[in-house]
Formats: structure tokens, C-alpha cells, sequence
């Protein structure tokens, strides 16, 4: 298994750019997330899908959307980057109220 | 809101040592709280996992332990190696599936 993945690994963007940031699993995971981790403030949650077809704010969804295309895969979109979204994103599963499972990250610098 | 606070925000022990990370949440009303590991620049791993049911879990050298009605964890690293060099990270379940994280205690060991 390769567990949670996530593409691309590192991103250099100028303001007002798009992108589209993928992640997959492939532990038969109901649950899906999208984090993003700055220094000092831990990891937020930006949005969430708790199944197939149903996605939810979490604590920082401004300028971000989500598509839960199917069970495995869980993609965040920027559609006009801003300096304040340079951070590293995380994706994550978990089947239910399980142990958190993620991917490696991806490094997203906005210009 | 739940708020999670780590201290210390940084710890430097010698090899060998015995050491305790401690996190502390503003919400007692959990059902689970989790300690993960961060290797710099790399995803998170969970280390355990213990549900609102339990006081501790065990797993190798380490022992986490849970007050629910005091708000407190405490991660207990036995007999610590240059490997355990690594940021700590604490997170708690909120509002269903939104996670709370605290911001980490950044572990150096020194041989």
C-alpha cells in the first residue's frame, strides 16, 4: 500500500495563479482531509470530506475549494493564489474516528 | 472553541535521558487525543492513539497518558535515542470531524 500521496511536492506560484493540489489513498478510507501546517500554528483544517460526494468547511476554507472526485481522491484548489496561502498542505485519511493517516506534504510558495 | 497548547515549544535532552511532552486542550468533552511525529520536512506519523475510555496507551518507549477533567496529556519518552529527534505533535478531536493540533515541542537529542 502506498498509503496517502500527494502531488505536486513543491509549487512556486504568483498572486493571483490557480492550481489544483491532488491527493490519494488507498486504504479504503471513508474520511479525507486537507491541512495546512505554518510555523508556530500547527496544522488548520481548511475542509474535509467525511464521504464520497459530501465536503465541509473546516476551521480556514477562505480561498480554497474541494472535490471529493471518489473514494480515493480528495483535490484542493486555489483559484487565485495570495502570499498569505504560502504554507505546506497536508492530506490525511481515516476510516471513521480511527488514527489519522498522511501524506508527505506539499510545499506551496505564493509570489 | 477547543484550543491545544504544548509545552515546552522546543526541549534539548542528553541521549539517554528520560523525558515528558505535555498537551493541554480547553474542551474535556473528547472522545479521543492523539500523538503524532514530524520529521522535518516530511508528513506526520502517528505514535497513539487513546480513546476518552482509557488513561494510557503504551507502545515501545513511549507512554501516553490522558485526564480527560483536567484538560492534560503527557507523552513519556523512556530511555531517549538521537533517533527520537523529531517535532511532537498533540491533536484532539472537535466538532465531529475537525481535528485540533497543538503547535508541537520541537525534541533534539543529543548523543
Amino acid at each position: 500500500n502506498a498509503g496517502v500521496t500527494q502531488t505536486p511536492k513543491f509549487q512556486v506560484l504568483k498572486t493571483g495563479q490557480s492550481m489544483t493540489l491532488q491527493c490519494a489513498q488507498d486504504m479504503n478510507h471513508n474520511s479525507m482531509y486537507w491541512y495546512r501546517q505554518d510555523p508556530g500554528m500547527g496544522l488548520r483544517l481548511i475542509y474535509y470530506s467525511a464521504s464520497e460526494g459530501t465536503t465541509d468547511k473546516g476551521e480556514v476554507p477562505n480561498g480554497y475549494n474541494v472535490s471529493r472526485l471518489n473514494k480515493r481522491e480528495f483535490s484542493l484548489r486555489l483559484e487565485s493564489a495570495a502570499p498569505s496561502q504560502t504554507s505546506v498542505y497536508f492530506c490525511a485519511s481515516t476510516r471513521g474516528t480511527d488514527t489519522q493517516y498522511f501524506g508527505p506534504g506539499t510545499r506551496l510558495t505564493v509570489l | 472553541k477547543q484550543e491545544v497548547t504544548q509545552i515546552p515549544a522546543a526541549l534539548s535532552v542528553p541521549e539517554g535521558e528520560n523525558l515528558v511532552l505535555n498537551c493541554s486542550f480547553t474542551d474535556s468533552a473528547i472522545y479521543n487525543l492523539q500523538w503524532f511525529r514530524q520529521d522535518p520536512g516530511k508528513g506526520l506519523t502517528s505514535l497513539l492513539l487513546i480513546q476518552s475510555s482509557q488513561r494510557e496507551q503504551t507502545s515501545g518507549r513511549l507512554n501516553a497518558s490522558l485526564d480527560k477533567s483536567s484538560g492534560r496529556s503527557t507523552l513519556y519518552i523512556a530511555a531517549s535515542q538521537p533517533g527520537d529527534s523529531a517535532t511532537y505533535l498533540c491533536a484532539v478531536p472537535y466538532n465531529n470531524n475537525d481535528m485540533r493540533f497543538g503547535a508541537g515541542t520541537r525534541l533534539t537529542v543529543k548523543p
